[in-house]
């Protein structure tokens, strides 16, 4: 079966701080990737999806970066971290074809002070 | 107009009752269809597709209304386990396609 690993839990990190967060796919080959974030009380916000290794495409400007450096694994950055990148962020994956769902990390929870 | 609305409640019923989510869509080359369900603090789960004929699973049914644009989540026998909030979700097709989530409806089940 597949699974979908998302580390740290949890991170607390002062602003300008460099941000590194990793996720990782079990049992399958080729999936969608997406990273996504939650602010506290809000819906979710697509920050980027990859199609395959080395292919990013971002749905929002921001200092944040995203790098799939193998198949499975997915990774998001920021050179120096602001207050309001605070929030939950999430990862999900989807098989490439035939299937829309989407299936989420247990998440991390960000918090920039 | 946002592309998934959802009624944010929160919703407050009591067990065994029954309740309905509805969730209206704007682009109606909407192809796929979902519900989820997301604790607190948690991550979002799958509930259910959401078929055209309309699907069950349990006490959970699901129903689409392509042409009034809508899909529907109907609970019934509520468990006091059942409070969470539920996402509306909705693929559109965009040479790939594109996932729109809702931003979710609170629902409260209490004793």
């Amino acid at each position: 079966s597949q699974t979908i690993h998302q580390w740290p839990a949890t991170l607390v990190q002062p602003v300008g701080s460099p941000l590194s967060l990793e996720c990782t796919v079990e049992g399958t080959s080729n999936p969608n990737l997406y990273w996504y974030r939650q602010a506290a009380g809000r819906g979710l916000q697509l920050l980027f999806y990859s199609v395959g290794i080395g292919q990013i495409s971002s749905e929002v400007p921001q200092n944040l970066s995203a790098s799939r450096p193998q198949d499975r694994q997915f990774i998001l950055s920021s050179k120096k971290l602001l207050l309001s990148d605070s929030g939950f962020y999430l990862c999900a994956w989807t098989p490439r074809k035939g299937h829309y769902e989407q299936y989420f990390g247990p998440g991390t929870r960000l918090t920039v002070t | 107009r946002k592309e998934v609305e959802q009624d944010p409640g929160p919703f407050n019923v009591p067990e065994g009752a029954t309740v309905a989510f509805n969730c209206t869509y704007s682009n109606s080359a909407s192809q796929s269809f979902f519900w989820y369900r997301q604790d607190c603090r948690k991550e979002p789960k799958l509930l259910m597709s959401v078929y055209s004929s309309g699907n069950e699973d349990g006490r959970f049914t699901a129903q689409l209304n392509r042409a009034s644009q809508y899909i529907s989540l109907l609970i019934r026998d509520s468990k006091l386990s059942d409070s969470a909030t539920y996402l509306c979700v909705v693929n559109i097709p965009t040479g790939g396609f594109k996932t729109i989530f809702g931003a979710g409806t609170r629902l409260f089940v209490k004793a």
